[in-house]
């Protein structure tokens, strides 16, 4: 199983572009999430799905919009994209959305918006 | 609301030393889980332990303990004979309701932990 796997890696955006990060995982979770880490800080919720079709947003959805069409694939779109969208992305799955269950993490996407 | 503090920003510690890292919640839910996640240089986030409010242990898995209580909010981490593979910034993270019947994690600011050689 490759997990949770994120394209691109790294990516360089000026203001006002858009771009969509991607987000596949192959254990059959139901839940992904959406996370952004800023330096010295911990992670902030996004967005996140409980099952394809379904989404809902987190702590800072503000300037991101997301789909779930698929199981596998939670992409994260970023509109109109500001120096304050500077960060790097986590994705996330876990099997199930009750509050025991471990979430594992995709590497990550370094953006930088100039 | 939740909230989750790691008051040490960083510490160093010289290998084989044991290091504790502190985390400390707040929550109104009587039913609650904890987590540590370790982030290496690499960046990907890796799960470690996790406890939970009704089962107040301290447990022990290899050369990582915890130390739960609810007494003062507090679910401290132990790297026991620490390595230069320790090395890595670490969360603590809260489990709380999110809606829709679903669950999010409240994460700290994180402890970095340099281990000397």
């Amino acid at each position: 199983n490759a997990g949770v796997t994120q394209t691109p890696k790294f990516r360089i955006l000026k203001i006002g572009q858009s771009m969509t990060l991607q987000c596949a995982q192959d254990m059959n979770h139901n839940y992904m999430y959406w996370y952004r880490q800023d330096p010295g800080m911990g992670l902030k919720l996004i967005y996140y799905s409980v099952g394809a079709g379904i989404t809902d947003k987190g702590e800072v959805p503000n300037g991101y919009n997301v789909s779930r069409s698929t199981t596998e694939d939670f992409p994260l779109r970023l509109e109109l994209a500001a120096p304050s969208q500077t960060s790097v992305y986590f994705c996330a799955s876990s099997y199930s959305g009750v509050n025991y269950n471990e979430q594992f993490f995709g590497p990550g996407t370094r953006l930088t918006v100039l | 609301a939740q909230k989750v503090t790691q008051a040490q920003t960083e510490i160093s510690v010289v290998e084989k030393e044991d290091v504790t890292l502190d985390c400390v919640y707040e929550t109104r839910d009587t039913t609650y889980y904890l987590f540590w996640y370790k982030q290496p240089p690499s960046g990907e986030l890796v799960f470690l332990i996790r406890g939970n409010s009704f089962d107040e242990q301290n447990e022990i898995s290899g050369r990582y303990s915890w130390n739960f209580q609810k007494s003062t909010s507090s679910f401290n981490f132990t790297i026991t004979a620490s390595q230069v593979v320790d090395s890595a910034v670490y969360f603590c993270a809260l489990s709380e309701p999110s809606g829709a019947g679903s669950y999010q994690l409240t994460f700290g600011k994180g402890t970095k932990l340099s281990v000397i050689p």
